[in-house]
């Protein structure tokens, strides 16, 4: 089955550190890789959308200077929070589109990333 | 925007009794997928409706996409203390807006 994986599973910065979360799609080739949020007892938030080779489309309300994306290849997104604060703490998960593409397809998510910025 | 809401935010069921969460959106969805998360963990993937007024089952699980394609729910038969976990639905047409969720609790 299609497996997506994320790097670190945890990571604790200081405030004012930038810090790289890794995405990766083990078995498939994805074109499509979405980056969500969760904070404690809510729902995924869509943070943004990376698509290989191009310019992540961002949802309204997320800083693009603040949350770097970049989808180099076809298996791989990195989100890099720039200048981190305790408020960007939260659960960080990527999700993976297959080459199919298209609406209604699967998205395949990774394990998250729990960051806490003291 | 799209807007997915959930009901309940919360159910507490003895172990044993059936359970229900339901989906709705403020617009006509494509497709409607449901997700479980255990306490800590990543959302799993459970299925995906596409057709309207489509009916699917595995085990002890039911799942509806309503008629007008704007509501969905998930019904559990029997629970047992594996089902621990919130539930969510999404749905979208290019991307996914995830429900509120439904945080499912068990009382042995």
């Amino acid at each position: 089955g299609a497996v997506v994986s994320q790097h670190p599973s945890r990571v604790i910065c200081k405030s004012g550190t930038s810090v790289k979360i890794e995405c990766r799609s083990l078995d498939f080739q994805a074109t499509t890789m979405f980056w969500y949020r969760q904070f404690p007892k809510q729902s995924l938030m869509l943070m943004a959308t990376s698509n290989e080779g191009s310019k992540a489309t961002y949802e309204q309300g997320v800083e693009k200077d603040k949350f770097l994306i970049n989808h180099a290849s076809l298996t791989l997104s990195t989100l890099t929070v720039t200048s981190a604060h305790p408020e960007d703490s939260s659960f960080y998960i990527c999700s993976a589109e297959g080459l199919a593409g298209g609406p209604g397809d699967t998205q395949y998510f990774g394990p998250g990333t729990r960051l806490t910025v003291l | 925007g799209q807007q997915v809401m959930q009901i309940p935010q919360y159910q507490h069921v003895q172990e044993g009794e059936d359970f229900t969460t339901y989906c709705n959106s403020s617009t006509t969805l494509s497709n409607i997928q449901w997700y479980k998360q255990r306490p800590g963990g990543h959302p799993v993937f459970l299925i995906q409706l596409v057709k309207s007024g489509e009916v699917k089952k595995q085990k002890r699980l039911t799942f509806q996409f309503g008629e007008a394609k704007k509501n969905s729910s998930l019904h559990i038969t029997a629970t047992q203390t594996t089902d621990v976990g919130t539930y969510f639905c999404a749905g979208g047409n290019e991307k996914l807006t995830f429900g509120t969720g439904t945080r499912l609790t068990i009382i042995p």
